[in-house]
């Protein structure tokens, strides 16, 4: 089956610095990739839509500049979170569509940022 | 905006007893998807309906899809500790390109 990695699974990082998040497709290449943020006990919010070669498609109340996505190829996508905050405490966790398949997705194993 | 609303949010049941969870869009959808997240894990795929008024089964597991496109609900017969998790339903949404929308979630906890 179709395989989503996503590293790091946990970090834990100072107040004003920055922390990068990847996510890649290990055995398919994946046309769009989405970026959500969970917290405990709740659902899944989409935080922006990431199409390989193009820019990323922001939610709603999502600040661009502070989540930096980039989607360089077809099996990775990034996402940077800027000048962390506590209140950017949360579970990050990527997905992946891949073509023809009925946009079902593939999901990576999540990213526990803890910013102290 | 967009919204799938999800119900109940916390079920307990004894191990044998059945289980339901709903979904109601405030849109039509293009299609309903079921996820199944385990304490600590991701979200795992479990099934898509697409079609009006869809019936599948897995096992204990039945997916409905409404008339509508609108609503769904998922019912596992005679629980099992195995079942524990939180179960999400995600709407697509037409012209959105693979987006999803999810629902709050149901978690279920299943007492032996």
């Amino acid at each position: 089956g179709a395989v989503v990695s996503q590293h790091p699974s946990w970090v834990i990082c100072k107040s004003g610095t920055s922390v990068k998040i990847e996510c890649r497709s290990l055995d398919f290449q994946a046309t769009t990739m989405f970026w959500y943020r969970q917290f405990p006990k709740q659902s899944l919010m989409l935080m922006a839509t990431s199409n390989e070669g193009s820019k990323a498609t922001y939610e709603q109340g999502v600040e661009k500049d502070k989540f930096l996505i980039n989607h360089a190829s077809l099996t990775l996508s990034t996402l940077t979170v800027t000048s962390a905050h506590p209140e950017d405490s949360s579970f990050y966790i990527c997905s992946a569509k891949r073509a023809r398949y009925n946009e079902k997705l593939f999901f990576g194993s999540g990213t526990q940022l803890s910013v102290l | 905006g967009q919204q799938v609303m999800q119900i109940p949010q916390y079920q307990h049941v004894q191990e044998g007893e059945d289980f339901t969870t709903y979904c109601n869009s405030s849109t039509t959808l293009s299609n309903i998807q079921w996820y199944k997240q385990r304490p600590g894990g991701h979200p795992v795929f479990l099934i898509q309906l697409v079609k009006s008024g869809e019936v599948k089964k897995q096992k204990r597991l039945t997916f409905q899809f409404g008339e509508a496109k609108k609503n769904s609900s998922l019912h596992i017969t005679a629980t099992q500790t195995t079942d524990v998790g939180t179960y999400f339903c995600a709407g697509g949404i037409y012209n959105q390109g693979g987006k999803l929308i999810f629902g709050q979630g149901t978690e279920l906890s299943v007492k032996p």
